[in-house]
């Protein structure tokens, strides 16, 4: 099973400030990896897949990089809406697998 | 509008079984892969199930093999959780999800029903 291992566990951000996510593959999932965000009560939404590709009707603020084991969410300059939390998730190899999640609260 | 709506959760007693559904609209129904993925209380999204509406090939995780299946009825545009030998550890708020084709990521969720496994 691929772990997927996200941190910080908790983001303090100040709005407007730039928000940095990282989420690390314990082995290769080349581009075969999406993100997510969930407000509390809500189902998570899809902002990123293939790793770098934003989901459509996500705000351009939000962008993905990365490749093979090591991934980043930025989120440019944080709305107050952007309070949440988020999770990687690959899909190259059965079984699918989340990371813990990033929650990122304000500051 | 892609909509998707739960219905069977609620409680089941140990070693019980429960059956999900899942009512889809809104999309090609048959022309998508479609997941189940739970969330116990407090704790992050954990993948449970998926199904191909390709081929109708499904995939489980390991905690739950032998005991989930999965199915759907394309001609009712219906999906499917048949839960047995449930245990405590199953108790969880259960998503179903459309998945981008055939690709194994979702792009939507249904808002969840839970499913509390308790004597």
């Amino acid at each position: 099973e691929i772990v997927m291992t996200q941190s910080p566990a908790t983001l303090s951000v100040s709005p407007g400030e730039r928000a940095t996510l990282s989420c690390r593959a314990s082995q290769s999932v080349n581009s075969n990896l999406a993100w997510y965000q969930q407000k509390p009560g809500q189902a998570p939404r899809l902002l990123i897949y293939g790793a770098s590709t934003g989901a459509t009707g996500i705000p351009v603020r939000f962008s993905g990089s990365g490749s093979g084991t090591d991934f980043t969410l930025t989120i440019s300059s944080l709305q107050s809406e952007d309070f949440a939390v988020y999770y990687c998730q690959q899909y190259n190899k059965w079984p699918l697998t989340f990371g813990g999640g990033t929650k990122v609260e304000i500051k | 509008e892609v909509q998707l709506v739960e219905s069977g959760g609620g409680l089941g007693q140990p070693g019980g079984s429960l059956r999900l559904s899942c009512a889809a609209s809104g999309f090609t129904f048959s022309s998508h892969a479609m997941s189940w993925v739970r969330q116990a209380p407090g704790k992050g999204l954990e993948w449970v199930s998926s199904i191909s509406g390709r081929d109708g090939g499904t995939y489980y995780a390991d905690s739950v093999r032998g005991r989930f299946t999965i199915s759907r009825d394309n001609s009712q545009n219906t999906l499917f959780l048949q839960m047995d030998s449930l245990g405590v550890e199953d108790t969880a708020v259960y998503h179903c999800a459309k998945n981008v084709g055939e690709w194994w990521y979702p792009d939507h969720w249904g808002q969840g029903i839970l499913v509390t496994v308790s004597s």
